[in-house]
């Protein structure tokens, strides 16, 4: 059974500093997502990563895909209180993706 | 497109009361996903769907739920009879192919 796990669940920082959210996941996957989600809102999508080394940013938001480590990371560079939200990383198994508990972030002005 | 649309946004109804969720996917999606979201358990698959048949129902929780997907239009998700414990966000997803999904705006239940 895949499960994904994600550190830390709660994040509060000060805004313009850099911090790493951390994903991991049990079993071999080809595709890794990030969403976004604002409270009362939607799931909105940020990345698809689709293979070993795979690098992708987007504004301050950088996130990379290690298959072997089976590790993904979503990096925030010189965080913005806009980026308030919560993130989830999910894992494709066959034609369906599980989700991570989430990892609620709270920037600080 | 106007994306993945669900109603209704928002639903409170007693305990014991039939719930029927609405779900109309991208159209060209072949998958449709129902998804559960609540504090104390994140998202939750319940059951998807791909080109209108029911590839994986594990997810549901109990006989009380069921899901159907007569076209490529349309889904329901229907919850008889309903119980507090089943208050939660229900997302209603769809994809083409594993290109990532789009989500719906959610419908919030309240049974009390």
């Amino acid at each position: 059974e895949l499960k994904v796990e994600q550190n830390p669940l709660f994040l509060s920082m000060q805004e313009g500093k850099n911090y790493t959210i951390y994903c991991n996941y049990s079993t071999t996957s080809d595709r890794l997502y990030w969403y976004r989600q604002d409270p009362g809102k939607s799931l909105e999508s940020l990345f698809v990563l689709l293979s070993n080394g795979a690098v992708k940013q987007e504004g301050r938001l950088m996130a990379s895909l290690d298959t072997k480590a089976r590790l993904s990371t979503l990096h925030i560079t010189a965080a913005v209180h806009d980026l308030s939200a919560t993130y989830f990383c999910a894992v494709s198994e066959d034609d369906k993706i599980i989700f991570g508990k989430g990892t609620r972030l709270h920037i600080l002005p | 497109d106007a994306g993945v649309i669900q109603s209704p946004r928002h639903e409170v109804t007693e305990m014991g009361q039939e719930v029927t969720l609405r779900c109309k996917p991208i159209s060209g999606h072949d998958y449709l996903f129902w998804y559960r979201q609540t504090m104390m358990r994140g998202l939750e698959l319940l059951i998807y769907f791909n080109n209108n048949v029911p590839i994986d129902d594990s997810g549901m929780p109990e006989d009380r739920f069921s899901a159907k997907m007569p076209n490529a239009s349309f889904s329901t998700l229907k919850i008889q009879p309903s119980e507090p414990r089943d208050s939660a966000v229900y997302f209603c997803a769809s994809s083409y192919g594993s290109q990532g999904y789009t989500f719906g705006s959610g419908t919030r239940l309240t049974v009390v």
